[in-house]
C-alpha cells in the first residue's frame, strides 16, 4: 500500500519568514495530494491541494509544489503569521483511500 | 452548501462499555464516508471507509465496527471498549464520484478509563 512520510514533525519560524513542509509518497498510482490545516481540539481543514497533471499550486501566502518523477510534494507558507501555527498534515489520495503523513507542528513565533 | 456533523464532541467511557459515534452530512448525496482515529501527537488513522448504504471497508483489525444505515449517516461502534481505543476520531466526506477533496468533521474525543 501507499506510504506517506512527513518531514520535519516539529518547525519554528520566526513571524513573516518561511515555512516548508516536504512529504514523500510511494505509490505511483497516487494522484491526489490535498494538505490540512489542524488547530488543537478541531478535526483537519484543507487548505490547499494539487492533483497529479500539475507541478505546482499557489493560493495567496501558501504554495504546494509537486516532483511526480521524485514522488515528493511540499507546503510553502510565505510570510508566516501568528495565526498560521497549528499542526500541518498532507496527504495522497488512491481510489477511494486517503494516506496522510505524521503531521508538523509549526509554531510561529511573534 | 455542505455540513458534516459528529457527536457527541466528548465521551468518556469505562473499560468493556459499549460505543456508539454518530457522523451526518448534510447538503450532498451518496457521498464516500470514511472515520479516522488520530491519537494524541499522531497522524490520522484510516479505520474505515463507506461508499454506499451497507457497503463497508475496515483497513484495520480492531474491536471497532462500522455501519451506514442511510445515505448520509456513517455510524462507528464497539461492543467492548479497550483502553487502547482512547483518541480522537474524525469523520470525513467526499464526492462519489468526482472531485477527490475530502472534508472532516469536528471530531470526538474519546477517553476510555
Amino acid at each position: 500500500g501507499e506510504n506517506v512520510e512527513q518531514h520535519p514533525s516539529t518547525l519554528s519560524v520566526q513571524e513573516g519568514d518561511s515555512a516548508v513542509i516536504k512529504c514523500t509518497y510511494s505509490d505511483s498510482a497516487s494522484n491526489y495530494f490535498p494538505w490540512y490545516k489542524q488547530e488543537l481540539g478541531k478535526g483537519p481543514q484543507l487548505i490547499i491541494d494539487i492533483r497529479s497533471n500539475v507541478g505546482e499550486k499557489k493560493d495567496q501566502r501558501i504554495a504546494v509544489t509537486l516532483n511526480k518523477t521524485a514522488k515528493h510534494f511540499s507546503l510553502h507558507i510565505t510570510e508566516t503569521q501568528p495565526e498560521d501555527s497549528a499542526v500541518y498534515f498532507c496527504a495522497a489520495n488512491t481510489g477511494n483511500q486517503f494516506y496522510f503523513g505524521t503531521g508538523t507542528s509549526l509554531t510561529v513565533i511573534p | 452548501s455542505q455540513t458534516i456533523h459528529q457527536w457527541p464532541a466528548t465521551l468518556v467511557q469505562p473499560v468493556g462499555s459499549p460505543l456508539s459515534l454518530e457522523c451526518t452530512v448534510e447538503g450532498t448525496s451518496n457521498p464516500n464516508l470514511y472515520w479516522y482515529r488520530q491519537a494524541a501527537g499522531r497522524g490520522l488513522q484510516l479505520l474505515f471507509y463507506s461508499v454506499g448504504i451497507g457497503q463497508i471497508s475496515s483497513e484495520v483489525p480492531q474491536n471497532l465496527s462500522a455501519s451506514r444505515p442511510q445515505d448520509r449517516q456513517f455510524i462507528l461502534s464497539s461492543k467492548k471498549l479497550l483502553l487502547s481505543d482512547s483518541g480522537f476520531y474524525l469523520c470525513a466526506w467526499s464526492v462519489s464520484p468526482g472531485s477527490k477533496t475530502q472534508y472532516f468533521g469536528p471530531g470526538t474525543r474519546l477517553l476510555v478509563l
